[in-house]
Order: structure tokens, then sequence, then C-alpha cells
């Protein structure tokens, strides 16, 4: 299985302040087909997952344009330019190169 | 406007069944391929198994093939996922949840079912 691990695993972050989160593959997600699939999800509390980033980078119809994702091959980055109290939740970062679909174990974002 | 909405969680018993059903709505139902996630209480996200449109794909995760099997409907707009020989470790909310084909996104998911494997 395609193990994947975020850091930090939780943060508090002042309003307004920016925000990062690295996720790492054991594999490489990049695809024959020259796709990167990797995700970025938000759980906000007592809600089912959204979607904020498709394929590395791509932010999701209705996303804020202070959510940005990078990286490429088995390094992987969500950052938060300006970090606001709606944003409060568990972020997740999801591969889907090989099966199964393997998320990471979360990053709980709270507002200091 | 799109939707699915889960049903058919519950209680039951080691060892038991449930068949859970995905309804969904606000879309082409037969064009998407379809997807179980669930999640423990307190933990992270386990994806459970895929369906392609017609079908003719699916995958399940091993920690419930040969338990779990996920089906769907085309002409009830329906998603489903029987669960047999349930485990404590079974015990968790499942979300279906829309992909437009395999290694694509999630968008959406539903508000997911709790499916508890108590005595």
């Amino acid at each position: 299985d395609v193990v994947m691990t975020q850091t930090p695993l939780s943060l508090s972050v002042t309003p307004g302040q920016p925000a990062s989160i690295s996720c790492k593959s054991s594999q490489s997600l990049l695809h024959s087909d020259g796709k990167t699939y990797l995700y970025w999800y938000l759980q906000k509390p007592g809600q089912p997952p959204q979607l904020l980033i498709y394929e590395v980078s791509n932010r999701f119809s209705g996303v804020p344009d202070r959510f940005s994702g990078s990286g490429s091959g088995t390094d992987f980055t969500l950052k938060i330019s300006r970090v606001e109290a709606e944003d409060v939740g568990i972020y997740y970062c999801m591969q889907s190169i090989q099966l199964p679909i393997t998320f990471g174990q979360g990053t709980r974002l709270e507002i200091k | 406007e799109v939707q699915l909405v889960e049903s058919g969680g519950g209680l039951v018993q080691p060892g038991g069944s449930l068949r859970l059903s995905c309804a969904a709505s606000g879309f082409t139902f037969s064009s998407y391929s379809m997807n179980w996630v669930r999640q423990a209480p307190g933990k992270g996200l386990e994806w459970v198994a895929y369906i392609s449109t017609s079908s003719s794909t699916i995958y399940h995760a091993d920690s419930v093939k040969g338990r779990f099997t996920i089906s769907r409907d085309n002409a009830k707009n329906s998603l489903y996922l029987q669960m047999n020989s349930l485990r404590d470790e079974d015990t968790a909310v499942y979300y279906c949840a829309r992909s437009s084909a395999w290694r694509n996104w999630f968008d959406p998911w539903g508000q997911g079912t709790l499916v508890t494997v108590s005595s």
C-alpha cells in the first residue's frame, strides 16, 4: 500500500497568518499518463470531507484562492496564505495512483 | 442540487449483516463512478470500495474483501454496500462519494450513515 504521511498532525494558527501542511507518499504519485494523483480534502467539524485541491495544485470549484497546493513525486504541500476562522477542521491528503486508495492521517487545524 | 443520501446504518451484532444504500439526485447517476469510504469514531478516512458506471469494474479494500460487496442500480439512482460477517472494527460512519472515473477525486460526499458492530 502507498503510505501517506502528513506533518504536522495538528497546528494552531492566528487568523490572518499562513499555514502549511506537508504530505509525503511512500511511492511516486506520478502516473504514466502524466497526471499526479494527489488530492487534498478538508473535513469541517460534523461534516463529510470536501475537496479542496485535485491533482496536486488545481483548486476545486468554489475553493478560495488562499488555498494552494504544490509538489511533485512523493512530496506535497498544502498552503493557506491567510487562515480564516472557517478553515478549522481536519485536512487529509489522498492518493489514488494505486489500489488501495489511501489517505494521510489527517492534520487538525485550530484557530488561536 | 447534487445530493447523496446514505441510509441503512444501525446497530448489529458481530457476525451479522447490513445493507447500506446511497440515493443519488441532481445529476446523471449512470455517468459517474461511485465509492464507499468509512471513518471509525475519532479516526481518519479509509477507502472501502469502488464501482464503475456500468459495474464492469469493482474494487474492494483488502480489509473488507470477501465480506462486503459494492453494487449499484442505475435505474434507481442508487448505490449499495452489502456488509456480511461484520466485525467490531467495521464500526464507522460510512460515506458514499462520487467520482468521475477511477483515480479521480471524490465529490460530493454524502452525510454518512453510522454502523455500530457490538454485542
